[in-house]
């Protein structure tokens, strides 16, 4: 059964930076694009961002543009979400997920959280 | 970007009542249309893709329907474990988009 597991969250002030984890097992990890989906506290999903499988497309939503960074390591069955200039309404969990139209093969983590606050 | 419009936002409704939500798309997305249930503190879980194939192991009293701009989903016999909120999102043209949200209340 394919696991996603994502980490790196947690408390940040304004302008700093974090990097997450997402960390994949159980499933043929470089098969699949990996995408950040993020949800503020109480309020909807917001797509963020996606990598293809061999990192050749990588998107971003416009409100993370200039900002944050996805990256992926194959060989490590990890993707990464480098987010820098964090602003308060990037207070969210966040999501790794492979957010495949198809039966077998949505996987979402868990969500990690990120507040950003002074 | 494709723009989501989801209606209602909220609703209540009794056991085995019959609840349609409706997606509308900002312009033609084929089938590319996929529904997701999520529960507090849970991430969203996907029940139909491509508008209506409905996941394996999803119970059969959730259904879609639609193609280009319109869709539905619906809930027959709405059970107590419903209580949730129902996202739409497209998978036609990346930004993947999601609908606002339907929070679903069980009387």
């Amino acid at each position: 059964e394919g696991q996603l597991v994502e980490s790196g969250g947690g408390l940040v002030q304004p302008g700093r930076s974090l990097r997450l984890s997402c960390a994949a097992s159980g499933l043929s990890f470089d098969d699949f694009a990996i995408h950040w989906v993020r949800q503020a506290p109480g309020k909807g999903l917001e797509w963020v961002s996606v990598i293809t499988w061999n990192s050749a497309s990588i998107v971003y939503a416009d409100s993370v543009k200039g900002r944050f960074t996805i990256s992926r390591d194959n060989a490590k069955n990890s993707v990464y979400l480098q987010m820098n200039s964090l602003r308060p309404e990037d207070t969210a969990f966040y999501y790794c997920t492979t957010l495949a139209a198809a039966d077998t093969i949505n996987y979402w983590g868990q969500g990690t959280l990120v507040t950003v606050s002074s | 970007d494709i723009q989501m419009t989801q209606s209602p936002s909220s609703l209540s409704a009794s056991v085995g009542d019959r609840v349609t939500i409706t997606c509308q798309a900002s312009q033609d997305i084929s089938n590319d249309l996929n529904w997701y249930q999520q529960k507090p503190g849970k991430a969203p879980k996907l029940l139909i893709y491509d508008a209506s194939n409905l996941k394996t192991g999803v119970p059969s009293r959730f259904s879609g329907s639609g193609s280009g701009t319109d869709f539905s989903f619906t809930i027959t016999s709405l059970q107590p474990e419903d209580n949730a909120t129902y996202y739409c999102q497209q998978s036609d043209n990346l930004p993947y988009t999601f609908g606002q949200g339907t929070k679903l209340e069980i009387k």
